[in-house]
C-alpha cells in the first residue's frame, strides 16, 4: 500500500515549456487535491476532484490544468512555465468520510522555473 | 475568507521543555481543525483532528486544544525531543462544501536543541 506517490519528484524547467505533474492514490479515495508551498508560506489549493472526470479550482488556480480521467490518478498541467511558478507541489487524496483524517499528503515535486 | 495565522513562525527550545504552539483562524464557523507535520523535504503527516464539536485531542505527548468562539488552537508538547524538531502546520476545514478543503497556516518551525 504506497498511499499518495507523486511523480516526478523534482523537474527543472525553462520559461513557456510545458509539464505535466502525476499524482496517484492506492486508497480509493474520491477526492483528490493539487496544493502547492512557497517558502514562508503555507499550502495554497490549486485545483481539487470530487471524483472522476470532475474538476473544480481552488485558490490559486491561474496558469494550471488538472485532469481526472481515472479515479487513482489527479494530473496536474503546466502549459506554459512561469518563474513564479517555482514552488514545492502537494498532492492529497481523502474519503468522502468527513469524520476521518482527512488527507493523506503525498512526498512533493519540487518544480524550478528558469 | 477564512485565514490562519500561525505564530510564532519559528521556534527553538532546549531538550525536555514543555511547549506551545499557536494557531488563529478569521471564521469561527469551521467543520474541524487539524495539526500536521513536515520533516524538511517531505509530504505532510496528519498529528491530530479535532472536530468543531469537541475542545481537545490527546495523542501521545502531544494535546492540541480547540476554542472555536475565540478562532484559536494550540498544540502542546510535553517534554520535547530532537525528533520533534520539524515544521508544524494547522488546517481548518470550513464546514461541508462538497469538498474538504484545508485552509493552512504558514506554519511554525521548530527546532529542538539536544
Amino acid at each position: 500500500n504506497a498511499g499518495v506517490t507523486q511523480t516526478p519528484k523534482f523537474r527543472v524547467l525553462k520559461t513557456g515549456q510545458s509539464m505535466t505533474l502525476l499524482c496517484a492514490q492506492d486508497m480509493n479515495h474520491e477526492y483528490m487535491y493539487w496544493y502547492r508551498q512557497d517558502p514562508g508560506m503555507g499550502l495554497r489549493l490549486i485545483h481539487y476532484s470530487v471524483g472522476e472526470g470532475t474538476t473544480a479550482k481552488g485558490e490559486v488556480p491561474d496558469g494550471y490544468n488538472v485532469s481526472r480521467l481515472k479515479k487513482q490518478n489527479f494530473l496536474l498541467g503546466l502549459e506554459s512555465a512561469a518563474p513564479s511558478q517555482t514552488s514545492v507541489y502537494f498532492c492529497a487524496s481523502s474519503s468522502r468520510d468527513r469524520g476521518g483524517p482527512t488527507q493523506y499528503f503525498g512526498p512533493g515535486t519540487r518544480l524550478l522555473v528558469l | 475568507k477564512q485565514e490562519v495565522t500561525q505564530i510564532p513562525a519559528a521556534l527553538s527550545v532546549p531538550e525536555g521543555e514543555n511547549l506551545v504552539l499557536n494557531c488563529s483562524f478569521t471564521d469561527s464557523a469551521i467543520y474541524n481543525l487539524q495539526w500536521f507535520r513536515q520533516d524538511p523535504g517531505k509530504g505532510l503527516t496528519s498529528l491530530l483532528l479535532i472536530q468543531s464539536s469537541q475542545r481537545e485531542q490527546t495523542s501521545g505527548r502531544l494535546n492540541a486544544s480547540l476554542d472555536k468562539s475565540s478562532g484559536r488552537s494550540t498544540l502542546y508538547i510535553a517534554a520535547s525531543q530532537p525528533g520533534d524538531s520539524a515544521t508544524y502546520l494547522c488546517a481548518v476545514m470550513s464546514l461541508p462544501q462538497g469538498a474538504q478543503k484545508l485552509v493552512f497556516g504558514q506554519g511554525t518551525r521548530l527546532t529542538i536543541n539536544p
